[in-house]
Parts: C-alpha cells; structure tokens; sequence
C-alpha cells in the first residue's frame, strides 16, 4: 500500500489561472479529507468526502474552490481563477479502514503569482 | 465549535534537555485527541491518540498525556532527531474531521 499519493508536488501559477490538484486516497478508504495549511492559520479543513460524497464543505473558502471524488481512488480540488492568498501547502488525507487516525499524503506546495 | 491551542509555539532545547509542550481543547464531546509530528515538506505524521483522562502513551523518547482539558506531550532527553513541528488534533462525536491546532516548532541542538 503506497499511502495518500498527491501530485503535483510543487504548483507555480500566475493569478486568474485555474489550478487543479490531485489525490489518490489509501485504498479501501471510505472517507477523504481536504486540508490547506499556512502559517497564519495552520491546518484547515476545506471539505470531506464519504464513500465518494461531500458531506461537510463549509471550510471551502469561495466559490472559486471546488472539489470531486468521481469514483473511490481519485479526487481532486480545483481552484478557478487562483490568487495569491491561495498559495498554501494542500494536504489529502483519508482513514484506513476502521483506523480512527488519519493519514496524510505529502501535501500540493501552491504559490500563486 | 472545537478549538485547540498549543503552546509554545516554538521551542529549542538543547540534546538531553527534557521538556513538554502543551495542548488545551474545547470540544463539545470528545472522541479522541491525537499527536502527529510534522518534518519540513512532508505531511503530518500519527504519533498518538488518547481517549480518556488519565491515559497515557509512550513511543521511545515521547510520552503523551490527557486531562479533561488539556493534553501534554513529555519529551525525554532529546535528540537532534526529534526537531520537528508537533501537531495535537481533536476528534469530537462527529463525523471524523481533525481540528488542529497551530502546533510547536521544536529544535534540538546538539
């Protein structure tokens, strides 16, 4: 099981351009996490998936975010148009199984010019 | 709302030198407190969770403990190894989301 698998690594975009970052989740999974980290605020939670269905998105800042889970193995959150308040480190996160901790990937490092 | 808050927010000990960091909680109903250690360009990473007052966790140079509002994270004779950034999160009844709190920088000079 390689873990919570994130690309890209590193995003360097200008502002107005539309970001898309991605996540393939532990499988066997039933849940997935979206979490923005920065140093003013640390780790928000943006928005959470169960069994490939949003059920908590009040932590997505703007219409400008959204997020899919089209099937168990991949989701991605897009941001359209990005700005520089944006740039943040971005980390997918999902339960394994009846393991109440979560597991975090390696995180999207976002800079938005 | 679920609120945590550590302290302090950075820390730098000498190797050998113990210490504890400190995390306080507001949470309507507590499921679990968790640690998770943080290294630079990486995501955080599980370390411990409590359920009750009272309990206890240990792992190697790290033990971690849980009152009714506030939880510890001991650390023992340090090494240079264990410089990282210290995340405690808390689960309430709810679905399963983490609230975090901003975490401890801690460095350990050899």
């Amino acid at each position: 099981d390689a873990g919570v698998i994130q690309s890209p690594r590193h995003e360097v975009t200008e502002m107005g351009q539309e970001v898309t970052l991605r996540c393939k989740p532990i499988s066997g999974h039933n849940s997935l996490f979206w979490y923005r980290q920065t140093m003013m605020r640390g780790l928000e939670l943006l928005i959470y998936f169960n069994n490939n269905v949003p059920i908590d998105d009040s932590g997505m800042p703007e219409d400008r975010f959204s997020a899919k889970m089209p099937n168990a193995s991949f989701s991605t959150l897009k941001i359209q148009p990005s700005e520089p308040r944006d740039s943040a480190v971005y980390f997918c996160a999902t339960h394994r199984g009846r393991d109440e901790k979560l597991f975090f990937g390696s995180g999207t490092q976002l800079s938005v010019l | 709302e679920d609120q945590v808050t550590q302290s302090p927010e950075a820390l730098r000990l000498q190797e050998g030198e113990s210490s504890s960091l400190n995390c306080s909680y507001t949470v309507s109903g507590l499921r679990g407190l968790f640690w998770y250690r943080q290294d630079p360009g990486k995501g955080p990473e599980f370390l411990f969770t409590l359920y009750s007052a009272g309990e206890e966790k240990e792992k190697e140079r790290l033990k971690a403990t849980l009152t009714k509002k506030e939880s510890f994270l001991h650390i023992t004779a340090p090494k240079p190894e264990d410089s990282a950034t210290y995340l405690c999160a808390v689960r309430d009844l709810g679905y399963g989301k983490l609230t975090f709190g901003q975490g401890t920088i801690l460095t350990v000079h050899p």
